[in-house]
């Protein structure tokens, strides 16, 4: 059973056009992030959010953690062909002791010229 | 070093062997974690170590996989008897200490076991 269930899991887009990817739960996390991975190489983190109802922007990117702190979603604007990759949500379960973090499965997004 | 390093970054075996898979974490990081990536699976937590200890090894899928960490810094993930079903990308990363710290992570091993 996956903790965070992340939709879609593909997305294929042109570029220019706005997407947005979910990440829920039914369980509550005390912080949430979002990496990228990018073939042949590790998830890099792109934020974290930690605060129920928290936006953050990073240029074309938008992340929101819902105000319960169970779901996530990542919105970007005018998807550009470098934006292709994997995105992945990752949370910190409250309650944890040890700073487990537990992953979706990802979605895969490719952007066309 | 600069981030975390993995090796070998690929490795083929055949079913039945041992194989070892290297972390080198970032300096200082004192907690390190091991995943794995199977296609289409997201990233399947094995087992984590603060220092040299490793409180949380919850993760590791069978006694045929263990892993060891030594001067708070080099880790070994070990499989032994290798099946088909070990092929997946073996991921490290590390942390400064731990609780939900960003996590650096290593460009990974892939292994195939034939």
């Amino acid at each position: 059973t996956q903790l965070l269930e992340q939709s879609p899991q593909f997305l294929s887009i042109q570029e220019g056009e706005n997407l947005t990817v979910y990440c829920n739960s039914s369980s509550v996390f005390s912080s949430l992030q979002w990496y990228r991975q990018e073939p042949g190489e590790g998830p890099v983190l792109l934020v974290t959010v930690v605060t129920g109802g928290e936006v953050k922007k990073l240029k074309r990117l938008t992340f929101q953690f819902g105000d319960a702190r169970k779901d996530s979603s990542l919105h970007i604007t005018a998807a550009q062909p470098g934006d292709t990759g994997l995105y992945l949500c990752a949370g910190v379960n409250r309650g944890s002791t040890l700073g487990r973090l537990y992953f979706g499965r990802g979605t895969q997004l490719t952007v066309w010229p | 070093g600069a981030g975390v390093s993995q090796s070998p970054s690929n490795k083929v075996t055949e079913k039945g062997k041992d194989v070892e898979l290297r972390c080198d974490p970032i300096s200082g990081h004192t907690a390190l974690y091991w995943y794995r990536q199977s296609l289409g699976q997201g990233l399947e937590f094995l087992i984590y170590f603060q220092g040299n200890s490793a409180p949380d090894k919850s993760g590791l899928p069978s006694d045929r996989f263990s892993a060891e960490r030594t001067g708070g810094s080099v880790s070994t993930l070990t499989i032994q008897r290798t099946q088909q079903e070990d092929s997946a990308v073996y991921l490290c990363a590390s942390s400064f200490r731990m609780r939900g710290e960003t996590q650096y992570f290593g460009p990974g091993t892939r292994l195939l076991v034939l």
